[in-house]
């Protein structure tokens, strides 16, 4: 596609449950990144994935968040047992990785609220 | 550590105003990459410019300018005779070498109101 697409772009749970957020990348793109928006507040690095390597978990918050990825394509974060501290925006992004020039490009997000 | 401040939580201006937009960063790498990113209402981060820690050139696009400044560790936003459609919140952010330039950090925002 023409952009990064996240779907889907709201979702509401109860506390307890488990979600999964998609997102697609824009075609060519070898690396994939997630982040977390806090209301009122600037973007947290969660994950880094890039082409075939292991994947930099180093932002993600606790156990109960993960995220795969397939191949080059889309990728999936998971939020097991969602706490009422989960909810945020959750934005995906793409690069192409040219040695150090690589600019991130974004998605709209998925906005998750939990009761 | 690691570090992005905009101090500047909203401002609010007039149609046709200059407006500046401050950034200052704290970083212990030599190199690191500096970038601007703008998100209107629709939630998506537009790009709008990176610079790289050996580039001190200031940097004019439309009316869209940017100084950087390694003495005193700022990268600043000023948008000359502001329009309605740059209302929005915007992000500054810097990635650094020691994190594999993979990991934005990102300030909190400033969310730029322009009023008709």
């Amino acid at each position: 596609g023409a952009g990064v697409s996240q779907s889907p772009s709201n979702k509401v749970t109860e506390k307890g449950k488990d979600v999964e957020l998609r997102c697609d990348p824009i075609s060519g793109h070898t690396a994939l990144y997630w982040y977390r928006q806090r209301l009122g507040q600037g973007l947290e690095f969660l994950i880094y994935f890039q082409g075939n390597s292991a994947p930099d978990k180093s932002g993600l918050p606790s156990d109960r968040f993960s995220a795969e990825r397939t191949g080059e394509s889309v990728s999936t974060l998971t939020i097991q047992r969602t706490q009422q501290e989960d909810s945020a925006v959750y934005l995906c992004a793409s690069s192409l990785v040219q040695g150090l020039k690589n600019i991130q490009y974004f998605g709209a997000g998925t906005r998750l609220s939990v009761l | 550590a690691q570090k992005v401040t905009q101090a500047q939580t909203e401002i609010s201006v007039v149609e046709k105003e200059d407006v500046t937009l401050d950034c200052v960063y704290e970083t212990r790498d030599t190199t690191y990459y500096l970038f601007w990113y703008k998100q209107p209402p629709s939630g998506e981060l537009v790009f709008l410019i990176r610079r790289n820690s050996f580039d001190e050139q200031n940097e004019i696009s439309g009316r869209y300018s940017w100084n950087f400044q390694k003495s005193t560790s700022s990268f600043n936003f000023t948008i000359t005779a502001s329009q309605v459609v740059d209302s929005a919140v915007y992000f500054c952010a810097l990635d650094p070498f020691s994190g594999g330039y993979n990991k934005l950090i990102f300030g909190a925002g400033t969310r730029l109101a322009v009023h008709p």
